[in-house]
C-alpha cells in the first residue's frame, strides 16, 4: 500500500520570505499524481500544485513549486515570498494514475505559521 | 474550479439520534464521490468510496452500519450517522470525483453530538 510521510508537523516563516515543506512517499507504481493541498481555518480543502510522476519537469503555480525527485520518492513544496493567506495546514496526498486509482492518500499534514 | 457543496455546515444533535449529511456536485456530474473524517489538527481519514447507482467502498475499521452512504444521482450524495454518539463529532469532508478524475472538495460539515 501507498503512504506519504509529511515529517515537519509545524513550521514557521517570516512574511516575504521563503519556506519549503517536505514529504516523501512509499510507492511500487512508477505512474501515479502527487499534489498539495492546503487548508486554511475554514476547513475547505484547495488544491496547490500537482506533479505526474512521468514528467521531470517541476510543476510551478506562481509563488509555489515543486522539487520532485521521483527515484528518492521525495515532493517537497516551496513558498516564494510569503504572505500572511498562506498560512494553514498543507497535505500532501498521492494518488495513482490508472482508470481506477480514485483514492487520495494523505500525509499527515504540516501546520505553516506566517509570522509579520 | 468545480464547486461542490456540503449541508449542512454544522450541525448538533442528541446522542442516539441520526444525523444526514449531503454532498452535492453543483456543476458537473460526479461517478464517484468520497467521504472523509477528520479530527483538529489531524489528516483526512477516508471512510468510504461512493459510487453512483452501487453500493458504497468502505474503508477497513468504518462501520458501514454505523455509516450509512447513498450515492443515487452523478450529483448527490449523502452520509446517515445512525444513532449518533458523542465519539462521532468530527468535521466530515466529501470530494466528487469529475471524469477526468480530478477531484474537488466539500466545504465540510462539522458534526457535535451531545
Amino acid at each position: 500500500a501507498q503512504t506519504v510521510t509529511q515529517s515537519q508537523p509545524e513550521m514557521s516563516v517570516q512574511e516575504a520570505e521563503t519556506v519549503t515543506l517536505s514529504c516523501t512517499y512509499d510507492t511500487s507504481e512508477s505512474d501515479y499524481y502527487l499534489f498539495w493541498y492546503k487548508q486554511p481555518p475554514s476547513r475547505q480543502m484547495i488544491l496547490v500544485i500537482r506533479q505526474e510522476a512521468y514528467k521531470q519537469q517541476n510543476a510551478t503555480e506562481n509563488r509555489f513549486s515543486v522539487n520532485f525527485q521521483k527515484a528518492a520518492k521525495s515532493f517537497s513544496l516551496k513558498i516564494s515570498d510569503s504572505q500572511l493567506g498562506d498560512a494553514a495546514m498543507y497535505f500532501c496526498a498521492y494518488r495513482t494514475r490508472d482508470e481506477y486509482g480514485n483514492k487520495l492518500v494523505f500525509g499527515a499534514g504540516t501546520i505553516l505559521r506566517v509570522k509579520s | 474550479g468545480a464547486v461542490v457543496s456540503q449541508h449542512p455546515s454544522w450541525v448538533i444533535c442528541k446522542s442516539g439520534t441520526s444525523v444526514k449529511i449531503e454532498c452535492r456536485s453543483l456543476d458537473f456530474q460526479a461517478t464517484t464521490m468520497f467521504w472523509y473524517r477528520q479530527f483538529p489538527k489531524q489528516s483526512l481519514m477516508l471512510m468510504a468510496t461512493s459510487n453512483e447507482g452501487s453500493k458504497a467502498t468502505y474503508e477497513q475499521g468504518v462501520e458501514k452500519d454505523k455509516f450509512l452512504i447513498n450515492h443515487a444521482s452523478l450529483t448527490l450524495s449523502t452520509l446517515t450517522v445512525t444513532s449518533a454518539h458523542p465519539e462521532d463529532s468530527s468535521f466530515y469532508i466529501c470530494s466528487a470525483r469529475r471524469p477526468n478524475n480530478e477531484q474537488f472538495f466539500g466545504p465540510g460539515t462539522r458534526l457535535t453530538v451531545l
